[in-house]
C-alpha cells in the first residue's frame, strides 16, 4: 500500500524553529518528486514547497522563503521542512504528497493525513 | 502567479442531482489542470488530472472537461458520499503551483 505519514508537528512559539517528516512506504520514493501543501484552520490549500527526486530541484511559495528548507534523504524514503523563524500565520496543516508522474511536474496523487503546527505564544 | 477562481463557493443540491463546479484561470494553463475532493478531517484527494482524466479508482460519475483558462468539473448524480469541498489546482506554470479557493457541495 503506497502511504505517507507525517510528524513532527506541533504547538511553537512564534520566531522558534519545527522540523516535519514524511515517511514514504509502498513505492520507489527517489523515482518521484514530493511536496508539502498546508491548509489553514477553515481555509483553503496552499503548495508550500517542492523538492525533485534528487534535490536538483527545489521551489519554494513567496511567504516562506528564506526561512523554510525542504530536503529529502532517499535512502531512509523520507522527505523533510525544516520550519524556521516561525509566525502566526504559518499555523496549518502540513499534507506531504507524492508526484503524480514522478518528475517535476506539480499534480499530487497521494497525499499523507498530516500534521498540525501551531504557532502561538 | 497563476490565480485559479472557482464558483460557485457553494453549492446546494440533492443526492441524484448533477452538480457543475467551474474553475477560471487568470492566464492559459493547457490541460495541466487537476481537481481534488476534501472531506472533513480528511486529507485531500485526487480526481482528476490533465483537466479529464480521471485517477485510479474513481468513479466514472465524475469528470473532468476544458482547457486554456476555463474547466469544469461534472459529477453527473450525486451519490451521499460526494458532499465535500472541491479544489482545482494547475501545475502549468510554477512556482508557485496554486489552488482555487474551493467550491463546496453541500446537501439540500
Amino acid at each position: 500500500e503506497v502511504q505517507l505519514v507525517e510528524s513532527g508537528g506541533g504547538l511553537v512559539q512564534p520566531g522558534r524553529s519545527l522540523r516535519l517528516s514524511c515517511a514514504a512506504s509502498g513505492f520507489t520514493f527517489d523515482d518521484y518528486a514530493m511536496y508539502w501543501v498546508r491548509q489553514a484552520p477553515g481555509k483553503g490549500l496552499e503548495w508550500v514547497s517542492g523538492i525533485s527526486w534528487n534535490g536538483g530541484s527545489i521551489g519554494y511559495v513567496d511567504s516562506v522563503k528564506g526561512r523554510f528548507t525542504i530536503s529529502r534523504d532517499n535512502a531512509k524514503n523520507s522527505l523533510y521542512l525544516q520550519m524556521n523563524s516561525l509566525r502566526a500565520e504559518d499555523t496549518a496543516f502540513y499534507y506531504c504528497a507524492k508526484d503524480l508522474y514522478g518528475g517535476w511536474n506539480g499534480a499530487f496523487d497521494i497525499w499523507g493525513q498530516g500534521t498540525m503546527v501551531t504557532v502561538s505564544s | 502567479e497563476i490565480v485559479l477562481t472557482q464558483s460557485p463557493a457553494t453549492l446546494s443540491l440533492s443526492p441524484g442531482e448533477r452538480a457543475t463546479l467551474s474553475c477560471r484561470a487568470s492566464q492559459s494553463v493547457s490541460s495541466y489542470l487537476a481537481w481534488y475532493q476534501q472531506k472533513p478531517g480528511q486529507a485531500p484527494r485526487l480526481l482528476i488530472y490533465d483537466a479529464s482524466k480521471r485517477a485510479t479508482g474513481i468513479p466514472a460519475r465524475f469528470s473532468g472537461s476544458g482547457s486554456g483558462t476555463d474547466f469544469t468539473l461534472t459529477i453527473s448524480s450525486l451519490e451521499p458520499e460526494d458532499f465535500a469541498v472541491y479544489y482545482c489546482q494547475q501545475f502549468s506554470n510554477w512556482p508557485p503551483l496554486t489552488f482555487g479557493g474551493g467550491t463546496k457541495v453541500e446537501i439540500k
